[in-house]
C-alpha cells in the first residue's frame, strides 16, 4: 500500500514569513497527526484530527500555526508568521483507528524547515 | 500530561552482542507502547509494540517487556548487526495508541562491526 505523502520536503524561508506542509494519508486512514522534530529530540504533536474534526490540538501554538483537513483526507499545515525555533522537520502520520491493530501510526518522510 | 524519558541517549555495541534500552512513564493510564527506528534523513518506521495487558513480546532479534507497576518498559535487540544503527525511540499512548503518541528523547545506538 502506498505510504504517508508530505511535501515539500524541504523548505528554507526567512522570519516572519508564512509556509505551508501538505500531507496525504494512507487511503482510509480516518486519523491524521501532525508531529514537530526539533533536532535531536523524539517527535512532538502539535495536532490530531479524526475525519476532519480536531481531536487534541492542546500543545499548537495557535498565535501563529494553524491546521485543516478538508474532507477528512489532506491536511494543511500553515506557519504565520515564522520564527527561528520553528526551525524542525513536520512529521506527518496517519493511522486507522478504532479497530484492534489500528492504532499503528505510519510516517511520512517528513517537511525539514529551516527558519533563517 | 504524560512524560517519557528514556536512557542511554546513545549506545554503542560490538557486532554481534545485544542492546537494550530504558523507558520510562508517567502517566498510569497509558496502555500502549511502540518502539520506532529512525535512520538519519528518514521516517520513524515501527519495529514493535506491546499493549499494557502482555508483559512481553518477541519479534525475531527484537522483544520488548513491560512492568506496569514499576511504568517501566524496554527495548532488546540480540545479535545486533550494522543495520541496527539507528536513533531509536519509545513512547506511550492511551486508548491502545488511539491517542497522541509521547516520545522519548531517543538513543542513538552504533554497532561496531
Amino acid at each position: 500500500e502506498a505510504g504517508v505523502a508530505q511535501s515539500p520536503r524541504y523548505k528554507i524561508i526567512e522570519k516572519r514569513q508564512s509556509v505551508a506542509f501538505w500531507c496525504n494519508p494512507i487511503s482510509g486512514h480516518a486519523t491524521l497527526y501532525w508531529y514537530q522534530q526539533i533536532l535531536g529530540q523524539g517527535p512532538k504533536l502539535l495536532i490530531q484530527f479524526q475525519n476532519n474534526g480536531v481531536v487534541d490540538d492542546s500543545q499548537l501554538p495557535k498565535d501563529r500555526f494553524s491546521a485543516e483537513r478538508l474532507k477528512g483526507v489532506d491536511s494543511t499545515l500553515k506557519i504565520q508568521p515564522a520564527k527561528l525555533e520553528d526551525s524542525a522537520v513536520y512529521l506527518c502520520a496517519s493511522s486507522l483507528t478504532g479497530r484492534r491493530g489500528g492504532e499503528t501510526q505510519y510516517f511520512g518522510p517528513g517537511t525539514r524547515l529551516l527558519v533563517l | 500530561g504524560e512524560n517519557v524519558e528514556q536512557h542511554p541517549s546513545t549506545l554503542s555495541v560490538q557486532e554481534g552482542d545485544s542492546a537494550v534500552i530504558k523507558c520510562t512513564y508517567s502517566d498510569s493510564a497509558s496502555n500502549y507502547f511502540p518502539w520506532y527506528k529512525q535512520e538519519l534523513g528518514k521516517r520513524p518506521q515501527l519495529i514493535i509494540d506491546i499493549r499494557s495487558n502482555v508483559g512481553e513480546k518477541k519479534d525475531q532479534r527484537i522483544a520488548v517487556t513491560l512492568n506496569k507497576t514499576a511504568k517501566h518498559f524496554s527495548l532488546h535487540i540480540t545479535e545486533t548487526q550494522p543495520e541496527d544503527s539507528a536513533v531509536y525511540f519509545c513512547a506511550a499512548s492511551r486508548n491502545f495508541g488511539n491517542e497522541k503518541l509521547t516520545f522519548g528523547t531517543g538513543t542513538r545506538l552504533t554497532i561496531i562491526p
